[in-house]
């Protein structure tokens, strides 16, 4: 069965400093992968999606960046934290047919402070 | 392009409430469904899906018509929980696109 893994659950970091979150997938191949952000109560804002290793499509301007390394591993950083990244930060995957359901991963708190 | 709308919240209801979350999208072709359950700390599970028209989806009480003629997904329960408080959100996968269109999602809140 497929898993999708993420790391670390929480992060509080000062702002100006890096950030590096990781997510990873196991039991599947060549998985479409997404990186999400939720404010506060709000909805999802979808910030990266890749269909293959180092193939990134940003959707969203920002301070952040995406890479795919690895066909399972999808990794978000910044290299200087702003106060407005704070946020619930959810990786997600799916198949390459475009009408399947995505998986989700348990999310990243991150504070920025 | 694709949209999804779904009614605002939060949705505060009594346990063994009946629940009707209300969900309309837009959409070139004819894509598939979804209903997620986000509940608080954690990532979106799927509810349940339809992929054609007609279709119903269901799971742990909750059901789903896909309504092609009012494009409409509207998520039923007949008797909520307290267990039930979680966000719902609303999304749709056409084959067009790589990138599924999600609603802004629905608090429900169930008190005892």
């Amino acid at each position: 069965s497929q898993t999708i893994h993420q790391w670390p659950a929480t992060l509080v970091q000062p702002v100006g400093s890096p950030l590096s979150l990781e997510c990873t997938v196991e039991g599947t191949s060549n998985p479409n992968l997404y990186w999400y952000r939720q404010a506060a109560g709000r909805g999802l804002q979808l910030l990266f999606y890749s269909v293959g290793i180092g193939q990134i499509s940003s959707e969203v301007p920002q301070n952040l960046s995406a890479s795919r390394p690895q066909d399972r591993q999808f990794i978000l950083s910044s290299k200087k934290l702003l106060l407005s990244d704070s946020g619930f930060y959810l990786c997600a995957w799916d198949r390459d047919s475009g009408f399947d359901e995505q998986f989700f991963g348990p999310g990243t708190r991150l504070t920025v402070l | 392009g694709d949209s999804v709308t779904q009614m605002e919240g939060p949705v505060t209801l009594s346990e063994e409430a009946f629940l009707t979350i209300n969900c309309t999208y837009t959409a070139t072709g004819y894509p598939s469904l979804f209903w997620y359950v986000q509940y608080p700390g954690e990532g979106l599970q799927l509810l349940l899906k339809a992929t054609k028209a007609d279709d119903k989806g269901s799971n742990k009480g909750f059901e789903a018509t896909y309504r092609k003629e009012t494009t409409s997904f509207h998520l039923e329960k007949g008797s909520v929980q307290v267990s039930d408080s979680a966000v719902y959100f609303c999304a749709l996968s056409s084959g067009g696109s790589y990138i599924p269109t999600f609603g802004r999602g629905t608090s429900l809140i169930v008190h005892p």
